[in-house]
């Protein structure tokens, strides 16, 4: 099987912008989990969504958000871009969200605001 | 809130064996996973722990005592390739897939 896939790998925008990531889950898993990665706080949870509805939210801003598509691709869209959301963000993929289910990531996109 | 705590850095020589802890204090607990992440890539599974003891796989083990809100990751016969970030992670509750890491523990193995 493929694994989950991150595009694009990396981006570069100013502050202000907004962009879009996209994440193409394990084939046949139907949960997608986005994360903000940085030195500094290490992973943080962004959202969830499982059958294109979101199940779960983290504490980030509104300029956050997220979809699901109904063959279980993701995208995220972070709006009104600031300096301290250059960040690798990464999502992870699971079959659903049962008692040991585990959660397998991507490569991440490596952002980067001016 | 929820709090993950490990050590920030590690050094081990090759060959030897390190244990890396890992306690937390979260509202819930429906298991604790452990993460390597190579410098630079995504973070790669090694173990779940879900109940109380100790799991093995190969040179990697993680063990978990839930009244202590703790774990470890247990690597045997350290290899230059196992330098890396670990990352301990706790799923607080059922249904729902959204991990608290910790800020993760960087090792370094060392000739």
């Amino acid at each position: 099987k493929a694994g989950v896939t991150q595009t694009p790998r990396y981006l570069i925008k100013t502050r202000g912008q907004q962009v879009t990531l996209s994440c193409s889950p394990i084939s046949g898993h139907r949960s997608v989990s986005w994360y903000q990665q940085t030195p500094g706080q290490g992973l943080q949870f962004l959202f969830e969504y499982f059958s294109e509805t979101q199940r779960n939210k983290g504490n980030f801003p509104g300029r956050f958000s997220g979809r699901q598509f109904s063959n279980s691709r993701s995208e995220m869209n972070v709006s009104t871009l600031e300096l301290g959301d250059s960040a690798l963000y990464l999502c992870a993929s699971s079959s659903t969200a049962g008692r040991g289910d585990t959660q397998y990531f991507g490569p991440g996109t490596r952002l980067t605001v001016l | 809130g929820q709090n993950i705590d490990q050590p920030t850095e590690m050094t081990a020589t090759e060959g030897a064996i390190v244990q890396i802890n890992c306690t937390y204090q979260t509202s819930g607990f429906n298991g604790l996973f452990w993460y390597q992440q190579h410098a630079g890539e995504a973070p790669t599974f090694l173990s779940y722990n879900v109940l109380d003891g100790l799991e093995e796989k190969g040179r990697f083990s993680s063990f978990l005592s839930r009244s202590k809100g703790y774990s470890y990751l247990l690597l045997k016969e350290l290899q230059m390739k196992d330098s890396a970030s670990y990352l301990c992670a706790v799923r607080d509750r059922t249904g729902a897939n959204n991990l608290f890491f910790g800020t993760g523990t960087r090792l370094t193995v060392i000739p």
